[in-house]
């Protein structure tokens, strides 16, 4: 049981470039998140899919997109990065059981755009 | 904007020491409550929920609510150098679905002193 993965761990881009993202979960959750960290700023979500077939936007969507491949998996896509996208990237699966409700996050990606 | 804030730190205690750390929340509404831990370079853990009044315990580690001064705190006893680590409250709300989402703190960095 590997809980949530992600790849790539490490990645750096050029203005302008864009790449993709991938986030899978092994726990058969419903809802997965990914999330941006930045020193000073915590976690904000960029994206979220409650369920298989359905995104919606988060707290700070701008410049990317995401794909709910299937239940397993969560993809950012990046199509033109920024400097400003330089960031910690984390994907997250939510286990939801009456008032339980139960965040885990992936390793993460450090993502660098220069 | 729903907001959870918290003292960024950094908390210096020494070993064998109560760690206390505290948070304060916006949203009066919210019914759950979490502590992360999260060490440098990887991503958050989750070690507490709490979703009543009072206190709930875990080992070392108790989490206290009080709804009515929207405070959530987080004690450590006999706090050991493993500790160190930035702890990150998050609060759930209903912005982000029918399931909602966490609203994350931007952490408090806690140093346990050998």
């Amino acid at each position: 049981n590997a809980g949530v993965t992600q790849t790539p761990k490490f990645q750096v881009l050029k203005t302008g470039q864009s790449m993709t993202l991938q986030c899978a979960q092994d726990m058969n959750h419903n809802s997965m998140y990914w999330y941006r960290q930045d020193p000073g700023m915590g976690l904000r979500l960029i994206y979220y899919s409650a369920s298989e077939g359905t995104t919606d936007k988060g707290e700070v969507p701008n410049g990317y997109n995401v794909s709910r491949l299937n239940k397993r998996e969560f993809s950012l896509r990046l199509e033109s990065a920024a400097p400003s996208q330089t960031s910690v990237y984390f994907c997250a699966s939510i286990f939801l059981s009456g008032s339980v409700y139960e965040q885990y996050f992936g390793p993460g990606t450090r993502l660098t755009v220069t | 904007q729903k907001e959870v804030e918290q003292n960024s730190g950094p908390l210096s205690v020494p070993e064998g020491a109560i760690a206390s750390l505290n948070c304060t929340y916006s949203d009066r509404v919210s019914q759950s409550f979490f502590w992360y831990r999260q060490y440098s370079g990887k991503s958050p853990e989750l070690i507490m929920s709490i979703y009543s009044n009072g206190d709930k315990e875990d080992g070392r580690f108790t989490a206290q609510l009080n709804k009515a001064s929207q405070y959530v705190s987080l004690l450590i006893r006999d706090s050991q150098p493993s500790d160190s680590a930035t702890y990150l409250c998050a609060v759930k709300s209903w912005y982000g679905g029918s399931q909602g989402n966490l609203i994350f703190g931007k952490g408090t960095k806690l140093s346990v002193k050998p």
